[in-house]
Order: C-alpha cells, then sequence, then structure tokens
C-alpha cells in the first residue's frame, strides 16, 4: 500500500521559516511533488524532486532523501499569504499518472 | 502557459438530478485528465484518470455508472454525476498532463457540488 505522512497543522509567524515535512512509504517512487491549495481553491503546483537533494525556488525549497522516504518543504521569509494548505503527492513508479496525495498540512501564518 | 478552466464554479441541484462538470485545458494538449474529489479537510481522493479518446480508469471503490467520464478531445473532459444524492455533495477538481509539460499536472480551478 501507499502512506504518506504530514502534519496536520502548523503555525508560524510572519517573517520567520517553516519547514514542512512529508514521510512516505510506497511501493515504487518517481518524483515527489509539493502543492499548495489555499481555501477553497484547487492545488497549485510548487515543486518536484526526484533526485536526493534541495531544489531552490525563490522563497520555497524542497528537500529529498530517498533512502529515507522523506521530503520537507521549507518556506522562509514567511508572508500572510502563506496561510494555506501543503500537499505532498508521490507518483508512482509503474505508472507516470498515479498520484498518491497526503492529507495535507495546514499552515498558519500569524503577524 | 497551462491553464486548467471547469465549469461550473459551483452548482446547487436537486436529489435525482444529473450534473455535469466540464474540465478544459485552455493553451496545451491534455493527454491525461484526472478528476478528483475533495471533502471539507481531507485530502484529494482521484476518482479516475481519462486519456483522450478511451474509457476512462476508476479507481476503486468508485461507481463508473454514477460518474461517468468522457474524454472526447485533447482539450475537453466532462464528469456527469447521475442521480445525485446528498452525500455526493463535494469539491470535484479536474487535473490535466500535457506532452512537453513538465512532470506535474495542472489544477483546475474546482467545481463546488451541493446537492439538496
Amino acid at each position: 500500500g501507499q502512506n504518506i505522512d504530514q502534519p496536520t497543522e502548523m503555525t508560524a509567524t510572519e517573517g520567520a521559516i517553516v519547514q514542512i515535512n512529508c514521510t512516505y512509504q510506497t511501493s515504487g517512487f518517481n518524483g515527489l511533488f509539493w502543492y499548495q491549495q489555499h481555501a477553497g481553491e484547487a492545488p497549485t503546483f510548487l515543486s518536484y524532486n526526484v533526485l536526493d537533494g534541495l531544489e531552490e525556488k525563490g522563497r520555497f525549497s524542497s528537500f529529498l532523501s530517498r533512502s529515507k522516504g522523506y521530503s520537507y518543504l521549507l518556506l522562509k521569509e514567511l508572508q500572510m499569504k502563506d496561510s494555506a494548505s501543503y500537499l505532498c503527492a508521490v507518483r508512482d513508479l509503474y505508472n507516470f499518472n498515479k498520484f498518491y496525495f497526503g492529507s495535507g498540512t495546514k499552515l498558519n501564518v500569524k503577524p | 502557459g497551462a491553464v486548467v478552466s471547469q465549469h461550473p464554479s459551483w452548482v446547487i441541484c436537486k436529489s435525482g438530478t444529473s450534473v455535469k462538470i466540464e474540465c478544459r485545458s485552455l493553451d496545451f494538449q491534455a493527454t491525461t485528465m484526472f478528476w478528483y474529489r475533495q471533502f471539507p479537510k481531507q485530502s484529494l481522493m482521484l476518482m479516475a484518470t481519462s486519456n483522450e479518446g478511451s474509457k476512462a480508469t476508476y479507481e476503486q471503490g468508485v461507481e463508473k455508472d454514477k460518474f461517468l467520464i468522457n474524454h472526447a478531445s485533447l482539450t475537453l473532459s466532462t464528469l456527469t454525476v447521475t442521480s445525485a444524492h446528498p452525500e455526493d455533495s463535494s469539491f470535484y477538481i479536474c487535473s490535466a498532463r500535457g506532452l512537453a509539460m513538465g512532470e506535474t499536472q495542472y489544477f483546475g480551478p474546482g467545481t463546488r457540488l451541493l446537492v439538496l
């Protein structure tokens, strides 16, 4: 089976740095994705990791360790608009169209 | 680029009626489209995957006769919820992948369905 775990909710302060973790146990792995979803809206793509290491994109960075089944999304210089749910998704090795989503981490950014 | 639209954005209907939701890729050809359902405070649940011109592949537990999916062209897929019941009330989101569009799927804005 597929198991993807994320913390349910986190709170951080505007201007700070926050790290959202994701651990996965899947029968196959072909990439890990992070999406941002504001309440009542559809998810938007943030990052993609398929090799170990850190991918940086502006204020957002994503890290992957395949041997540990672990990823994190790092958000720097938090802004109020970063308050949203962050979804971790793993793509199946044998079916490139199959994505397994975690339950999402709701991030609350406070002034 | 990579814009996906959905119509309608929200719909209220009576129990027993059918509702059709359209999903369009506006600026790319979507070889594969996905339909998800999301209940409040829960993550996305994949309902089905469809490739243009072929029958959709439904996830376990999703009734194919109740949720009819048609992927008639490379830019359009439709989901019809037949004989809708209150328990079908949910947020339905489509997404699409296309050749040369990268690894991710691009999501539409979602359709909120309320069945009375």
